[in-house]
């Protein structure tokens, strides 16, 4: 199995630029969670989807955030306008359904807005 | 909701020591705790899971301890090596919902 694919692994763009985070999950798995991590923040959850759906989007921190999943194995989080604020590592993290099944996260998305 | 606290935030031990690292949760309902160990520039990556229905887990090195009363789980590294050095999240799930909430992470430094 491959794992959880993104892409890009890294991304350097200047500020108000569209930015747009790529995510294959696992196959048959369900669940799709998009995570932001900073040294000041920690992990945060920003998204999941459940079946292609979004369940949870408490975490998306404003509207210039949105994120898509439009089949089983693909999700794009996308950042319009960027600001230097929203550098980060982004991570993609994905799931079967099942009581209490595994976790597991790609290999994220450095992100660093000038 | 849920909320996972973590401690210490920083552990330093040699070679061939023990370390432990401590995690609190908030809601009774949650009954999955897994940890995860991430490398600089690394994915963070399960190293062990523990359901609510049991109290201990090893994995040769590795244990990890659940009590369910006072609503804590621990960490139990044996034996520790400079490859140990890493950052830990511990985390929780509760049993209505599908995601993770995770503690601030320990940055776990083996001194050779």
């Amino acid at each position: 199995d491959a794992g959880v694919i993104q892409s890009p692994r890294h991304e350097v763009t200047e500020m108000g630029q569209e930015v747009t985070l790529r995510c294959k999950p696992i196959s048959g798995h369900d669940y799709l969670f998009w995570y932001r991590q900073t040294m000041m923040r920690g992990l945060e959850l920003l998204i999941y989807f459940n079946n292609n759906v979004p369940i949870d989007d408490s975490g998306m921190p404003e509207d210039r955030f949105s994120a898509k999943m439009p089949n089983a194995s693909f999700s794009t989080l996308k950042i319009q306008p960027s600001e230097p604020r929203d550098s980060a590592v982004y991570f993609c993290a994905s799931r079967q359904t099942g009581v209490n099944q595994p976790q597991h996260f790609g290999d994220g998305t450095r992100l660093s807005i000038l | 909701g849920e909320n996972v606290e973590q401690h210490p935030s920083t552990l330093s031990v040699q070679e061939g020591d023990s370390a432990v690292i401590k995690c609190t949760y908030s809601d009774s309902a949650s009954n999955y705790f897994p940890w995860y160990k991430q490398e600089l520039g690394k994915r963070p990556q399960l190293i062990i899971d523990i359901r609510s229905n049991v109290g201990e887990k090893k994995d040769q090195r590795i244990a990890v301890t659940l009590n369910k009363t006072a609503k804590h789980f621990s960490l139990h590294i044996t034996e520790t090596q400079p490859e140990d050095s890493a950052v830990y999240f511990c985390a929780a799930i509760e049993a209505g919902r599908r995601a993770l909430t995770f503690g601030s992470g320990t940055r776990l430094q083996v001194q050779p």
